[in-house]
């Protein structure tokens, strides 16, 4: 299957700091890619779509002040979580996709964010 | 009623035994249904996926689709220790191009 990194596999920051989250297709172009959260013993959810060039589509209940989605490249997607609080700890995951919608989408390594 | 359905388990069979996870869902315009394998601590890699109702096998994997009962299962034939994960269902809505994921059933294959 394709290969899709997520970097960093664990972060821990302090309350109010910004984090940064990268999502790279390294063997294709990947024209959609999609966030989720994970909390612990729960589901994966969808935070937000995101398409190469154009503003990410967020879920209900997602706020997109706070979690910032770039999909500046085919290759590459960002997520910043800013003035990160406890709450926000979460095992982040992305996926991408070539097509528009998530289906056979491959997924990253996921990034288990702690704020202290 | 949720989207998605699976019972969180654990389910636990012998090791050789077959494992029957099961899935149902809410939506009758859903068109595709995957299953995925997590394990603690890391993302989710798709096993198998279905379109078509009936059966469809991959290796000791068997996925079965019936969508007049709105019901998708996996079977894991030959259950090996290294089974042992949480298996994801997830639905791809018909109206909204998304998908869903069931919060999963955990299996512990018993060596």
């Amino acid at each position: 299957g394709a290969v899709v990194s997520q970097h960093p596999s664990r972060v821990i920051c302090k309350s109010g700091t910004s984090v940064k989250i990268e999502c790279r297709s390294l063997d294709f172009q990947a024209t959609t890619m999609f966030w989720y959260r994970q909390f612990p013993k729960q589901s994966l959810m969808l935070m937000a779509t995101s398409n190469e060039g154009s503003k990410a589509t967020y879920e209900q209940g997602v706020e997109k002040d706070k979690f910032l989605i770039n999909h500046a490249s085919l290759t590459l997607s960002t997520l910043t979580v800013t003035s990160a609080h406890p709450e926000d700890s979460s095992f982040y995951i992305c996926s991408a996709s070539e097509g528009a919608v998530n289906t056979e989408a491959f997924f990253g390594q996921g990034t288990r964010l702690t704020v202290v | 009623q949720k989207e998605v359905e699976q019972n969180s388990g654990p389910l636990s069979v012998p090791e050789g035994a077959i494992a029957s996870l099961n899935c149902t869902y809410s939506d009758r315009g859903s068109q595709s249904f995957f299953w995925y394998r997590q394990y603690s601590g890391k993302s989710p890699e798709l096993i198998m996926f279905i379109y078509s109702n009936g059966d469809k096998e991959d290796g000791r994997f068997t996925a079965q689709l019936n969508k007049a009962s709105q019901y998708v299962s996996l079977l894991i034939r030959d259950s090996q220790p290294s089974d042992s994960a949480t298996y994801l269902c997830a639905v791809l809505s018909g109206g909204y191009q998304k998908v869903t994921f069931g919060i999963g059933t955990k299996l512990q294959v018993i060596p």
